[in-house]
């Protein structure tokens, strides 16, 4: 079980769009697409914010896209606003019942 | 009001053992996977153990496998997390989550406020 790859920081002007990746193995984001991105801001408690790769629950705006490809997810920003400034996590489904998060990024908007 | 509410950390000395609660309502908990995710104040998420809906699935995080046991009773709407031989790396701020399906998938959609445990001579 070792943790998913994340870079510690990424960022954007408002409007733009930033693209955080997160790299796992063969026995993770590469065999399994149930991966999860989660948004927490300071003091707070995670939110979800992309399920099953690519899926929003309620409420997340569409400004917010997940994707797979081999053993890398992704987590795309699109026309980023001031409230998006936050640490953001992915997680993966590793088999036998086990789950591994990525280290988190930073993500700061310019 | 959908939430969970978690107790039972607090101050131990190291190889001491320590039992968290977690006290779920507002919505049918024996539908769902239950799990436990923890903190270091400033640092990254780390899960911890995890359970389907029926207790059939239990999983645990390298770190804590053969010391933490998480169970659940489904008809105390309640989850636990059983902890021995504790030593300082495991203090943190300990979230009881809820899972999207009945069995493990990581899909975190609730989290409580957590229980500090800090594990210190």
């Amino acid at each position: 079980q070792s943790a998913l790859t994340q870079p510690p920081s990424a960022s954007g002007s408002p409007g733009q769009s930033v693209t955080i990746s997160c790299t796992g193995t063969s026995s993770d984001i590469g065999y399994y697409d149930y991966v999860a991105w989660y948004q927490q801001h300071p003091g707070k408690a995670p939110k979800l914010m992309i399920y099953e790769v690519s899926k929003r629950p309620s409420g997340v705006p569409d400004r917010f896209s997940g994707s797979k490809s081999g053993n890398t997810a992704s987590l795309t920003v699109s026309g980023l606003q001031a409230e998006d400034e936050a640490d953001y996590y992915c997680c993966s489904y590793a088999g036998y019942s086990v789950e591994v998060f990525g280290g988190g990024t930073k993500l700061t908007v310019l | 009001e959908v939430q969970l509410v978690e107790s039972g950390g607090g101050l131990v000395q190291p190889g001491r053992s320590l039992r968290l609660s977690c006290a779920a309502s507002g919505f049918t908990f024996d539908d769902y996977a239950m799990h436990w995710v923890r903190q270091v104040p400033g640092k990254g998420l780390e899960w911890v153990s995890g359970t389907s809906w029926n207790s059939g699935s239990t999983g645990h995080a390298d770190s804590v496998k053969g010391r933490f046991t998480i169970s659940r009773d489904n008809a105390k709407n309640s989850l636990y997390l059983q902890m021995n031989s504790l030593r300082s790396e495991d203090t943190a701020l300990y979230y009881c989550v809820k899972d999207m399906q009945p069995d493990i998938f990581g899909y975190f959609d609730l989290w409580g406020r957590g229980t500090l445990v800090t594990v210190s001579a």
